[in-house]
């Protein structure tokens, strides 16, 4: 069945910390990869989105993301995290059946003063 | 960008009731959906709003639960009928953005909770 994995359910990480968040998918055929994030009492935003092209993309708030084939990956990353990047982070998938997103099941990023 | 507004925002309902949730776009949209997010749990598909027929339903999720109407191209209401605690999640109307970019927009969504 088609789906989308997201590895770390709850990440704490100290102030300019690196962060990696995991995200894979079981799509076959050309998918299109997006991470959304929600902010504490705030509605679902996108941070980024690949379609096609370069793999490594690069969103708002100084996230990034790298699409490997391969490995049906596209890990989300930041150098350094901000107290204010404390938010449920999302990745989903649409394999062109539709607009509709398929989401993974959410990690929660808790940043530490 | 879209901007959603959801009613209601939150609300507690009895066992055994309905509760129809609006959905308001300032601007005209092809393509609308509505998700559901149980406590703990991400975002799932309930169905595709089309305007002017049936509401298309993932598998799992029926007409006679979730009746879902779109009258035009910038409003859409989904009704939660009779609500069991097991219907106690946020709902979420979401549309694509004007280009089609792919690029999903969400509302503020619903939080229901049922007793």
């Amino acid at each position: 069945a088609q789906s989308v994995s997201q590895h770390n359910h709850h990440v704490i990480l100290s102030e300019a910390a690196s962060l990696e968040l995991g995200c894979n998918y079981s799509y076959g055929g050309t998918v299109n990869l997006f991470w959304y994030v929600q902010y504490p009492g705030q509605h679902l935003q996108l941070l980024l989105k690949y379609f096609s092209g370069d793999p490594l993309v690069k969103g708002i708030k100084g996230f990034e993301a790298e699409f490997i084939k391969s490995k049906f990956s596209f890990n989300l990353r930041k150098p350094s995290v901000q107290w204010s990047d404390t938010a449920e982070y999302f990745c989903a998938v649409n394999a062109n059946s539709g607009y509709a997103l398929n989401f993974g099941k959410g990690t929660s990023l808790l940043v530490t003063p | 960008s879209a901007v959603i507004s959801q009613k209601p925002s939150r609300d507690i309902c009895q066992r055994g009731t309905s509760l129809t949730i609006q959905c308001q776009v300032d601007s005209q949209v092809t393509m609308m959906f509505w998700y559901r997010q149980q406590p703990g749990q991400s975002l799932t598909l309930i169905a595709t709003a089309n305007q002017g027929s049936e509401a298309t339903y993932e598998s799992g999720f029926v007409i006679d639960k979730f009746p879902i109407s779109r009258p035009n191209l910038t409003f859409s209401t989904l009704t939660v009928s009779n609500m069991s605690p097991e219907d106690s999640s946020i709902y979420l109307c979401s549309v694509v953005g004007r280009g089609n970019t792919g690029e999903l927009f969400f509302g503020e969504g619903s939080r229901l909770t049922v007793l």
